[in-house]
């Protein structure tokens, strides 16, 4: 089955800074892949997602890059503000939709005003 | 409008009692799923209901039964829960993908569930 492993699993940074995150994985048929954003005592918000016709998608401050051939995709925050801090996961799915979304472990962002 | 709400927000149960989660949603989403969180971890799948049918069922004991009454609700019967059923327990929808497109999943803020 799908393995979706995402690094680093915290990272800190100043306020203006900018934020990467890295997530692989491993099935060749993956097609969709998610980016949330989980603050504390919340459920995940869909911040950003991509699909696998795509290389590159940003939003504002957030974009998010996927190389096919290398299994790896990212998601890159700039000019962060210490709203952004929280816990971030990729995902990995086959379809999307009602196939089931793997999770990367996550990564605790922490930005320092 | 993308919201998806839960109820109760916080749950505390004896291991022989019976309780259920409840889960709604309006966007006309025709899959819903619930998700098991533990601290510090990713969800993870334990059921999709797809157009009310049961699709996946992750090998998820006997004592968590999922029911589907309507295209918009989603509940989740729990029965002789064990201490390490504790747990964020999150419910998520999105347009099925029957077609193959990929659609975006999204979650309710969870039920916050204790066992004692």
């Amino acid at each position: 089955g799908e393995n979706v492993e995402q690094h680093p699993s915290t990272l800190s940074v100043q306020e203006g800074d900018s934020a990467v995150i890295k997530c692989t994985y491993s099935d060749s048929a993956s097609n969709y892949f998610p980016w949330y954003k989980q603050e504390l005592g919340k459920g995940p918000q869909l911040i950003i997602d991509i699909r696998s016709n795509v290389g590159e998608k940003k939003d504002q401050r957030i974009a998010v890059t996927l190389n096919k051939t290398a299994k790896h995709f990212s998601l890159h925050i700039t000019e962060t503000q210490p709203e952004d801090s929280a816990v971030y996961f990729c995902a990995a799915s086959r379809r999307g939709g009602s196939e089931k979304l793997v999770f990367g472990k996550g990564t605790k962002l922490t930005v320092n005003p | 409008d993308t919201e998806v709400t839960q109820t109760p927000k916080h749950l505390v149960m004896g291991m022989t009692n019976k309780k259920s989660l409840k889960c709604e949603q309006h966007m006309g989403h025709r899959a819903m799923y619930w998700y098991k969180q533990k601290a510090k971890k990713p969800p993870e799948l334990m059921f999709v209901y797809s157009y009310e049918k049961l699709s996946i069922n992750e090998s998820v004991p006997s004592r968590f039964s999922p029911e589907c009454p309507n295209s918009s609700l989603l509940n989740l019967h729990l029965h002789a829960l064990q201490p390490e059923d504790s747990a964020l327990y999150l419910c998520a929808s999105s347009q099925d993908s029957r077609q193959g497109v990929p659609y975006e999943q999204y979650f309710g803020p969870g039920t916050r569930l204790t066992v004692t």
